[in-house]
């Protein structure tokens, strides 16, 4: 069955940097967009931005632009999200999805989550 | 940017009973080409992954108890449960996927009075 199986979770200092994995199994991994997004304490879900594994094509949310890098091993089927200069307003739980067989956008599966913490 | 806003941010309803929950866009999500609004529902429970509960403003997703209902166009959606169950305790999360950035409501908490 589809899976989306995330990293574990980090516990990082300011300023330092995080590299958070996504493999993807059951479904073809090229086929669907990686979206990234966080749940933040008190402030709900957020979108981050996503990636097309097939032709590594990326977009970003702004507020994240330019700290933020989504990439992908087709091999390995597996999306990873770098995010870099990290302040303690990151600490949220991580999380990959994809709209399978739906319209982009509509997240039908979701990784389990990975927790960053920054303190 | 669209911004979703969802009231209230918090209710308390006996089991059995009827919990509605609101939505509201900054602009219209309704895309006349395809006469569908690009709007879903997502149930989160603590320590769990999301879970999609409706796309298209009213579509339930595959698995999903007929309790759960939705409805609204354009600008304003309601999420609905009919018969609330203990295990419908949740934060319930709507998102519109018209355009990017996807943007969620802040979140309507959901428990047994």
């Amino acid at each position: 069955q589809l899976q989306l199986v995330q990293s574990g979770s980090e516990v990082k200092k300011p300023g330092a940097s995080v590299k958070v994995s996504c493999k993807g199994s059951g479904y073809t991994f090229a086929g669907y967009k990686m979206h990234w997004l966080r749940h933040v304490p008190g402030q709900g879900l957020q979108w981050m931005g996503a990636m097309n594994p097939e032709s590594g094509g990326t977009n970003y949310a702004q507020r994240l632009k330019g700290r933020v890098t989504m990439t992908s091993d087709t091999a390995l089927n597996t999306a990873f999200m770098e995010l870099r200069r990290l302040e303690p307003d990151d600490t949220a739980v991580y999380y990959c999805a994809i709209s399978w067989t739906l319209e982009d956008g509509i997240f039908n599966f979701w990784g389990q989550g990975t927790l960053v913490s920054v303190s | 940017d669209i911004v979703m806003t969802q009231s209230p941010d918090s209710l308390a309803v006996s089991l059995g009973e009827r919990a509605t929950i609101t939505c509201r866009s900054s602009q219209n999500l309704f895309y006349s080409f395809n006469n569908k609004n690009y709007l879903a529902w997502y149930q989160h429970k603590s320590g769990q992954r999301p879970k999609l509960l409706l796309y298209w403003s009213s579509t339930r997703a595959s698995g999903v108890p007929d309790r759960f209902s939705g409805s609204g166009s354009g600008t304003d959606f309601t999420l609905t449960i009919s018969r609330l169950q203990p295990e419908d305790v949740a934060v319930y999360f709507c998102q519109q996927y018209y355009s990017t950035p996807r943007t969620f409501g802040q979140g309507t908490k959901v428990e047994v009075k």
